[in-house]
């Protein structure tokens, strides 16, 4: 069975200062995705990064990047010059293409807070 | 082009009662999802539907919840005699044909209350 856990439950950032999340994960699967998701009041989950797992270079999407050490299995998310939009939950997840149907599994999620 | 729907937005209902939930996925996505998000449990995936395949059901707590969808398109989640654990937001995401992984668009969510 495949896990993730997100070990911060809650984290605080400055406006325009970098933070990061951290996600690891348990699989024996060895072609998979991570994601990091954003959900913010509304309830939108919206897809923020995307990493799969034959790639060695770490994905980015302009103020957003992984650190994807696969041995270790951690995939952590760094926001830098963090926006009052920013303010989400966020839930690292995986999916992998043995099943079939390329479901997720997400973590309890991290909620962060962007400070004026 | 339009989104992932859902509705109702939000649906309170009392404990016993049955209740259906909609999805509207993306137009000519053949792949669509159903996901609950409680507090207790977090982000759960209950089952699978792709094109005319039979649906992967693997995720469904009880044989009280099942989900149908016809025409390949709308889907509906029916919950029967509902209980106080069932209190979640239910998500639905729609995806193209899987070839290999593609992203999956999530709806806004139905919030449901069970007192």
């Amino acid at each position: 069975a495949q896990t993730v856990t997100q070990s911060q439950p809650e984290m605080s950032v400055q406006e325009a200062e970098t933070v990061t999340l951290s996600c690891t994960y348990d699989t024996s699967e060895s072609n998979y995705y991570l994601f990091w998701y954003k959900q913010p009041p509304s309830r939108q989950m919206i897809l923020v990064i995307r990493q799969e797992a034959y790639k060695q270079q770490n994905a980015t999407e302009n103020r957003f990047s992984v650190n994807f050490q696969k041995a270790a299995k951690s995939f952590s998310l760094k926001i830098s010059d963090s926006q009052l939009g920013d303010t989400a939950m966020y839930f690292c997840a995986f999916t992998y293409s043995g099943a079939g149907s390329y479901q997720l599994t997400f973590g309890k999620g991290t909620k962060l807070s962007v400070i004026p | 082009g339009a989104g992932v729907s859902q509705s109702p937005s939000n649906k309170v209902t009392e404990k016993g009662k049955d209740v259906e939930l909609r999805c509207d996925p993306i137009s000519g996505h053949t792949a669509l999802y159903w996901y609950r998000q409680s507090l207790g449990q977090g982000l759960e995936f209950l089952i699978y539907f792709q094109g005319n395949s039979a649906p992967d059901k693997s995720g469904l707590p009880s044989d009280r919840f099942s989900a149908e969808r016809t025409g390949g398109s709308v889907s509906t989640l029916t919950i029967q005699r509902t209980q106080q654990e069932d209190s979640a937001v239910y998500l639905c995401a729609s995806t193209a044909l899987l070839a290999t992984y593609n992203e999956q668009f999530f709806g806004p969510g139905t919030r449901l209350t069970v007192l």
